[in-house]
């Protein structure tokens, strides 16, 4: 049940992009982005829901792929304030009300 | 103070103490969360209240026990841990529960938790 989350690093210089997929075994309902940095708490990026269209955050945006249910993050002209932990959290269409995260993809930006 | 605050922001205890972990969040939700993050591990989803009753107990064990007086309050009591329960403890809270575009859900900072 848990999604899978890959790669599980990234290490980027300053303005080159990047791509973090998440897929699950199960039908989802939603896919859930958070980044965390080191020694804060997660914070939001976007929430996607099946059926709906592709969202964008400044440079970063996501998909959701609903025959292969995954979604993929999209950093684009990685900045130094990327770095940090990303999480997806996925809810799926039998067990909504619960989200379940995966394991992380460490993300580091150096200039 | 404003979005989602939690105390004490670390704790260490013994076996057999109790202890309490405080969540108060400043946004008007309806719903709060407590999740476990473990080194290496997944945020782990622990309980979640809707309007102050319990709707999610994700098989957490009954040394954990939780109670939220009111919305704006949640409590995580703890009492005979075990050492594999230290962890980063965060709070979150959402306008309502899951199943919405608009749930996205506002961390605390956590308590990082240890149990000698």
């Amino acid at each position: 049940q848990q999604p899978v989350q890959s790669p599980q690093a990234v290490i980027l210089r300053e303005g080159e992009d990047a791509v973090i997929n998440c897929s699950s075994s199960k039908a989802l309902y939603s896919v859930h982005w958070y980044r965390q940095k080191h020694g804060e708490a997660p914070v939001f990026l976007m929430i996607l829901l099946k059926g709906g269209e592709q969202k964008g955050h400044e440079k970063i945006s996501a998909s959701f792929n609903e025959k292969k249910q995954q979604s993929s993050l999209y950093l684009t002209a990685s900045q130094l304030s990327y770095s940090g932990t990303y999480f997806c959290g996925t809810e799926m269409e039998e067990d909504t009300d619960k989200l379940i995260f995966g394991t992380g993809t460490r993300l580091q930006v150096f200039p | 103070e404003t979005g989602v605050t939690q105390t004490p922001r670390h704790l260490v205890m013994g076996m057999t103490n109790k202890k309490s972990l405080k969540c108060e969040q400043h946004l008007g939700h309806n719903a709060m969360y407590w999740y476990k993050q473990s080194a290496k591990k997944p945020l782990e989803l622990m309980f979640v209240y809707s309007l102050e009753e319990r709707v999610e107990n994700n098989s957490v064990p009954s040394r954990f026990s939780p109670e939220c007086p009111n919305s704006s309050h949640l409590f995580l009591h703890l009492h005979t841990l075990q050492p594999e329960d230290s962890a980063l403890y965060l709070c979150a809270s959402s306008q309502d529960r899951f199943h919405s575009q608009y749930n996205e859900q506002f961390f605390g900072p956590g308590t990082r938790l240890t149990v000698l």
